[in-house]
């Protein structure tokens, strides 16, 4: 297993359109993180699945996104309507239920820049 | 409000001698504190991590100690190396080693040789 997968790297995109994003956890993990990450910020939590239940969502994740994991496996984060303040690394990260005192593997993101 | 808070942006040390980042937090419910590298381009690496229960853990270079009283963690890292060069995350969750993290902002750590 490589790691926690993120695609695309980089998108661009117009005010007002939708963006997708995809993250490929590692394949053992049931749990999966998305955060955000702005310019001199720590990452900022959005949502995290356990298998392919939505357990918790952060009040930063308003009406325009939405995540899914529908078998459990990979997941995709949608933003809809995009605006410039969307602009963000998008972090993806996966853990194992029981994983002791190890903190969870992120993937590399994906840069989002809004025109 | 920032709840876990690092209030050093950078950090600049010579090769061979400690590093020390701090970090504090203001939520008590915190039972759960990691630190992350972070190199450019790359998502963050999770470094090392402690639970509420103990005050010190150690992993080769890298020690973390927890001072619950005050609300203080810290990471010390000897000896500092040149590829320690990276910005480093403190995290805390309220849900053990499972829960969402709260991440400060970072301090970048320049090591020169």
């Amino acid at each position: 297993d490589t790691g926690v997968s993120q695609d695309p790297r980089h998108k661009i995109t117009k005010r007002g359109q939708n963006v997708t994003f995809r993250c490929d956890p590692i394949s053992e993990h049931n749990r999966l993180y998305w955060y955000r990450q702005t310019l001199g910020q720590g990452p900022e939590f959005l949502t995290y699945f356990q298998n392919e239940a939505q357990l918790e969502k952060s009040r930063l994740l308003s009406d325009r996104f939405s995540a899914e994991r529908p078998k459990g496996s990979f997941s995709t984060l949608e933003i809809q309507r995009t605006e410039q303040g969307d602009s963000a690394m998008y972090l993806c990260a996966s853990s194992p239920i029981s994983s002791g005192y190890h903190g969870y593997t992120f993937g590399s993101g994906t840069r989002l820049t809004v025109v | 409000d920032q709840q876990v808070k690092q209030n050093s942006p950078s950090l600049s040390v010579q090769e061979g001698r400690i590093s020390i980042l701090n970090c504090d937090y203001t939520n008590s419910m915190f039972d759960y504190f990691l630190w992350y590298k972070k190199y450019p381009a790359e998502g963050p690496t999770f470094l090392i991590s402690i639970s509420s229960i103990k005050d010190k853990n150690e992993d080769g270079r890298f020690t973390v100690f927890l001072n619950k009283s005050a609300k203080h963690l810290s990471l010390h890292i000897v000896p500092s190396q040149p590829g320690d060069s990276a910005v480093y995350f403190c995290a805390a969750s309220a849900g053990g080693s499972q829960g969402n993290l709260i991440f400060g902002k970072g301090t970048k750590l320049s090591v020169k040789p």
